[in-house]
């Protein structure tokens, strides 16, 4: 069955150490792979589209990175503002979205 | 740009009521989504429109409905509400430019107790 899931479900960090969050995939055939923030009360915010194994995009202290069965979003140095809900989502060949249940980070001071 | 507009935020309905959930985009967006969001669980879309007058179904379509009479509005109504609808409920829009990129309101947070 096509899924997705996210590891781990949450991560708490202190601010200035870094880590990654990982997204995996089993989908037949891979369109793109996404990643969103989603801040508590909002709806997400789009980051960073991913569509071809050792693909690589950065923004600021985040750089997602994409295998063929998997995504890493690395955060470097993370301050207290980077805590949010990191949701990954997989779109498909025949164009469905799949979303993957999330990643609550928080970086304490 | 006001972009994807939801309302109301918040709506506690009892067992048996029927609502709607209002969507609107002012950025020309030819698609529009409905998903839902519970404590766990990725977002599942409920329906979804590629265009004025047409939708279609997505994964979780059972109790809810949908109309796309115009570009910028794409209402979600509840017949009969139920707990199992208790949920947040997300709607977005996107474009054949976007490159899947989906664009999100807010999100309104339902109760059916």
């Amino acid at each position: 069955e096509d899924q997705v899931t996210q590891s781990p479900e949450a991560l708490r960090l202190q601010e200035g150490e870094s880590s990654s969050l990982n997204c995996s995939y089993t989908v037949s055939g891979l369109r793109g792979l996404f990643w969103y923030r989603q801040d508590p009360g909002k709806g997400p915010e789009f980051l960073f589209t991913l569509y071809s194994a050792g693909e690589e995009k950065e923004k600021e202290r985040l750089k997602a990175t994409l295998t063929k069965k998997e995504s890493f979003l690395h955060i470097t140095a993370p301050k207290p503002e980077d805590s949010a809900t990191y949701l990954c989502a997989v779109q498909e060949n025949n164009n469905d979205m799949r979303f993957g249940a999330g990643t609550r980070l928080t970086v304490k001071p | 740009n006001a972009g994807v507009t939801q309302t109301p935020k918040f709506r506690i309905l009892k067992i048996g009521q029927s609502m709607t959930l209002q969507c609107t985009q002012d950025m020309n967006h030819n698609y529009m989504y409905w998903y839902r969001q519970d404590p766990g669980m990725g977002l599942k879309l409920i329906y979804y429109s590629v265009g004025a007058g047409i939708t279609d179904k997505g994964e979780v379509p059972n109790g809810y409905n949908v109309s796309r009479s115009t570009t910028e509005d794409f209402p979600l109504r509840l017949e009969l509400a139920a707990p199992s609808q208790t949920s947040v409920y997300f709607c977005a829009s996107s474009c054949p430019l976007c490159a899947g990129e989906l664009f999100f309101g807010e999100g309104s947070r339902l109760t059916v107790l």
